[in-house]
């Protein structure tokens, strides 16, 4: 069974600090994804990532960073925490680019105050 | 660019209501559009697709057609259980893009 593990479930950060989501992927999966879920947007992608130590711009990468430091973590950063980024955030993994099939996390619930 | 449009947002029904949630979507190459489920604390998880050549696809009692015609895809179920109770995503692929595109979502709530 494929399995991708999200850490921490939910976070609460303040405005201005530092906040680092933790993804791990037991698929043995080359792909990997960060999505930001909105009420009324649907799941956009920030960032994503094909190889260890190489990390691509999605959608909407402005105020996020990402880093993979080996196939099985993928890390989303955010450096400077603003309320705009209060959402529920979803790593996903997929063994190429083009799957159709993702696997994703439960999702960690991040709130900036 | 591609896009998919996903305009019901909440739908409510009752146990063996019919189902039926529809998307629009644009795109100039030929396209895979797929349903993905998201149960309540967990993540998507893809629930069927459907490509031009098959015309339909079917799992778990749900069924995905699409319309060329109206750039169209839908997702029907003849008797929604309580279970059922979730958010459902439409998704477009197109073969020029290897980037999944997601719908808005609608939330599902089916009242025993």
């Amino acid at each position: 069974e494929a399995a991708v593990t999200q850490s921490p479930r939910s976070k609460v950060a303040v405005t201005g600090g530092k906040v680092t989501l933790s993804c791990h992927q037991t698929n043995n999966h080359d792909y990997m994804y960060w999505y930001r879920q909105d009420t009324g947007h649907g799941l956009r992608l920030i960032h994503y990532s094909y190889v260890a130590d190489s990390t691509e711009k999605g959608d909407i990468p402005d105020g996020y960073k990402a880093s993979r430091p080996s196939q099985e973590n993928f890390s989303l950063i955010l450096e400077l925490a603003s309320l705009s980024q209060t959402a529920v955030y979803f790593c996903a993994s997929s063994e190429w680019g083009g799957e159709e099939t993702l696997y994703f996390g439960s999702g960690t619930r991040l709130t900036v105050l | 660019g591609d896009s998919v449009t996903q305009k019901q947002g909440q739908v409510t029904l009752s146990e063996d209501d019919f189902l039926f949630i529809n998307c629009t979507y644009s795109t100039t190459t030929y396209p895979t559009l797929l349903w993905y489920v998201q149960y309540p604390g967990q993540g998507p998880q893809l629930l069927l697709k459907v490509t031009t050549a098959n015309n339909k696809g079917i799992s778990r009692g749900f069924e995905a057609t699409y319309d060329k015609g109206t750039t169209s895809f839908h997702l029907q179920k003849a008797s929604v259980q309580e279970s059922d109770s979730a958010v459902y995503f439409c998704a477009l692929e197109s073969s020029g893009s290897w980037q999944l595109i997601f719908g808005s979502g609608t939330q599902l709530t089916v009242m025993p």
